[in-house]
């Protein structure tokens, strides 16, 4: 079974500038999560999506993140413009029923300059 | 609110001696625990998880964990570790009620030295 793909795994951009993130969750999975996990910190949830649904998008910066999940599968997650405090790892994890394990992909780190 | 406080930020261990990472948490409702581990530029595993049932719990790579309700604890140990066991390892949890999101400690990062 193939696990949760994300892309780009590393990006370097210049503040003011935007940026997206893409991820592509395990087949069949209907939860998507989307987490910032700040260096030192443990991951911080950003969003939650139920199919192509928000859930809870209460933590996400909403004045420059924005996230979208059209069809219930692949997601993006999009920053615009970046700031310096956005330098982190974006994980994206996604679970199948209720009480299943969230399987969690390898993170893009992003470093605004 | 919930939280979790995992109280050693780094836990240097020598290779074949045992190993406890602490973890309280706090919540005003039932929870479900977990523990995760993260090696250097990957995504977070399941190492293992209460969700109810006996406290003891055993998970992957010979980690176990033990919930404790009266003292709010969900301590990681292993009697043995190994070099491969070097990562970054995070205590989180779920509410009762919630919509099934993790809030995760900051992290331990487990060390061993040759």
């Amino acid at each position: 079974e193939a696990g949760v793909a994300q892309s780009p795994r590393y990006k370097i951009i210049e503040k003011r500038q935007s940026v997206a993130f893409w991820c592509n969750p395990i087949s069949g999975h209907a939860t998507l999560y989307w987490y910032q996990q700040i260096l030192g910190q443990g991951p911080k949830l950003l969003i939650q999506f139920q199919n192509n649904g928000v859930v809870d998008d209460s933590q996400l910066p909403k004045d420059r993140f924005s996230a979208e999940r059209l069809k219930g599968v692949d997601s993006t997650l999009k920053i615009q413009p970046a700031k310096l405090e956005d330098s982190a790892v974006y994980l994206c994890a996604s679970r199948q029923g209720v009480w299943e394990t969230q399987y969690f992909g390898p993170g893009t780190r992003l470093l605004v300059l | 609110a919930q939280s979790v406080t995992q109280l050693d930020s780094q836990v240097p261990v020598f290779e074949e001696a045992p190993v406890e990472l602490r973890c309280n948490y706090s919540s005003s409702v039932s929870v479900y625990l977990f523990w995760y581990v993260q090696y250097p530029n990957q995504g977070l595993q399941l190492l293992l998880k209460y969700l109810s049932g006996s406290t003891l719990v055993k998970g992957i790579n010979g980690f176990e964990a033990e919930f404790n309700k009266s003292q709010t604890s969900f301590h990681l140990r292993k009697p043995s570790v190994h070099i491969s066991d070097t990562a970054e390892y995070f205590c989180a949890l779920i509410s009762s009620g919630s919509a099934r999101q993790l809030t995760f400690g900051s992290g331990t990062q487990l060390t061993v030295l040759p």
